[in-house]
């Protein structure tokens, strides 16, 4: 079964400018989170998707949005970037979120956006 | 607020010896999951072992086994038999569910363990 993949892997982009990372989870899970992970902050939690809606949402500005599609592919969006937002962009899939189902999160390798 | 405390910043571990990793929580959540993931210095986040508020047993996975003590809100991981390859960043995470079971998307994790193995 194929894990959590995410493209691309590494990217560099000039102040200003918009990205768009992409994540497939694995086969069958319906909800993907992404997180931001640098040496300052550590992880922090952006949004989760479910079915195609936002269920969650951290603390950033709204330069950062995301979707999900009806494969439950998911992409996020950060717009007019600034330098601190270079960080390793991870994504979690999971297989649900309801009252039995399996909450164990599975991340894929992760983003690496450079901002200069 | 949920929050995550792992007070090691480092640790470092003999081969073949067993080590433990301490993790904290907090949560007014009425019940949660618990999470250990072991980074490598390649940056995936790998998921180790998962233990629920309510399991009656802690969780074990191979050689990494969860001591989970509710009371004293405490999730330490136990690696036994350390090899090298398990040096790594260790984070613990929680996520926490409503009183339906429902959870929130959202993991919370520590500020994580750099685990040094030596030869």
């Amino acid at each position: 079964k194929a894990g959590v993949t995410q493209t691309p892997r590494y990217l560099i982009k000039t102040r200003g400018q918009q990205v768009t990372l992409s994540c497939s989870p694995i086969s069958g899970h319906r909800s993907v989170s992404w997180y931001q992970q640098t040496p300052g902050q550590g992880l922090q939690f952006l949004f989760e998707y479910f079915s195609e809606t936002q269920r969650n949402k951290g603390n950033f500005p709204g330069r950062f949005s995301g979707r999900q599609f009806s494969n439950s592919r998911s992409e996020m969006n950060v717009s007019t970037l600034e330098l601190g937002d270079s960080a390793l962009y991870l994504c979690a899939s999971s297989l649900g979120v309801g009252a039995g189902e399996s909450y164990e999160q599975y991340f894929g390798p992760g983003t690496r956006l450079t901002v200069t | 607020a949920q929050k995550i405390t792992q007070t090691q910043p480092g640790m470092f571990v003999q081969e073949k010896e067993a080590v433990t990793l301490d993790c904290t929580y907090d949560t007014s959540d009425p019940s949660y999951g618990l999470f250990w993931y072991k980074q490598p210095s390649s940056g995936e986040m790998i998921f180790l072992i998962y233990q629920g508020s309510y399991d009656q047993q802690n969780a074990t996975e191979g050689r990494y086994s969860l001591n989970f003590q509710k009371a004293r809100k405490s999730a330490n991981l136990v690696i036994s038999a350390s090899q090298l390859g398990d040096s790594a960043m260790y984070f613990c995470a929680m996520r926490g569910h409503n009183a339906g079971g429902t959870s929130y998307g959202k993991l919370t994790f520590g500020q994580g363990t750099i685990l040094t193995v030596h030869p």
